[in-house]
């Protein structure tokens, strides 16, 4: 089964990007990279997924390897609301419907 | 659109007593999973239903768990007998489909905090 490896916590600066870094070096060629983030133990939010291209939305971009194996998602100006723990996903299990949430990275956006 | 809801938000449960969570999917949502967190860590799958049907249960323990997800009402996650080890935080997700190695995101509700005490 694919599974991720992050770092475990990340500062950064209020206002800079954030660049948040994930290892998925087992991924299959069908299998999408997700994102969510969990925020003082609320329920995870959705942030941006993909396959193989760069994706963007309001909230973030996402930048994938050629190869597949690592991926980053860029917060391109973190707000202290941004402090929370970021999940890189990928689905696992027989039914390929399991979210496979690792330990994740804690990233504190310091003012 | 209402969101993924759960209830109750917190529960408080004695050794030896039964708990039951309740999951209401996003509108449009035939999919729902079940996801256990315990302190410090990250989430763990337990359960994947559609309706009336468990699809995957290979995060569920063997005894004293059972999800459903009738025709009609929330899905339920029920634990009997609990145990202090079952304090934890009990999330939800909901999918409009889902297509093996597909694509369609899970949308979390905003979880249940189960203490035995």
């Amino acid at each position: 089964d694919a599974k991720t490896t992050q770092p475990p916590s990340m500062d950064c600066a209020e206002g800079r990007a954030a660049n948040l870094p994930c290892n998925h070096s087992t991924i299959s060629g069908n299998e999408y990279v997700y994102w969510y983030r969990q925020i003082h133990s609320q329920g995870p939010q959705y942030i941006i997924h993909g396959l193989k291209n760069n994706e963007t939305n309001e909230m973030a971009s996402l930048i994938i390897t050629e190869d597949r194996k690592s991926s980053t998602l860029i917060l391109p100006h973190a707000t202290l609301r941004d402090t929370a723990v970021y999940y890189c996903i990928v689905r696992v299990g027989s039914s390929g419907n399991q979210f496979y949430f690792g330990t994740g990275t804690s990233l504190t956006v310091i003012p | 659109n209402a969101g993924v809801m759960q209830n109750p938000r917190h529960l408080v449960r004695r050794r030896g007593q039964e708990a039951r969570l309740r999951c209401s999917p996003m509108k449009g949502h035939s999919h729902v999973y079940w996801y256990r967190q315990l302190p410090e860590e990250g989430l763990k799958f337990m359960v994947y239903l559609q309706k009336e049907n468990i699809i995957d249960e290979s995060g569920m323990p063997k005894e004293r768990f059972s999800a459903e997800f009738p025709k009609e009402g929330p899905s339920i996650l029920r634990i009997q007998q609990v145990v202090r080890g079952d304090s934890a935080a009990y999330f939800c997700a909901s999918s409009p489909t889902s297509r093996g190695q597909g694509k369609e995101t899970q949308y979390f509700g905003p979880g249940t905090r189960l203490l035995v005490l």
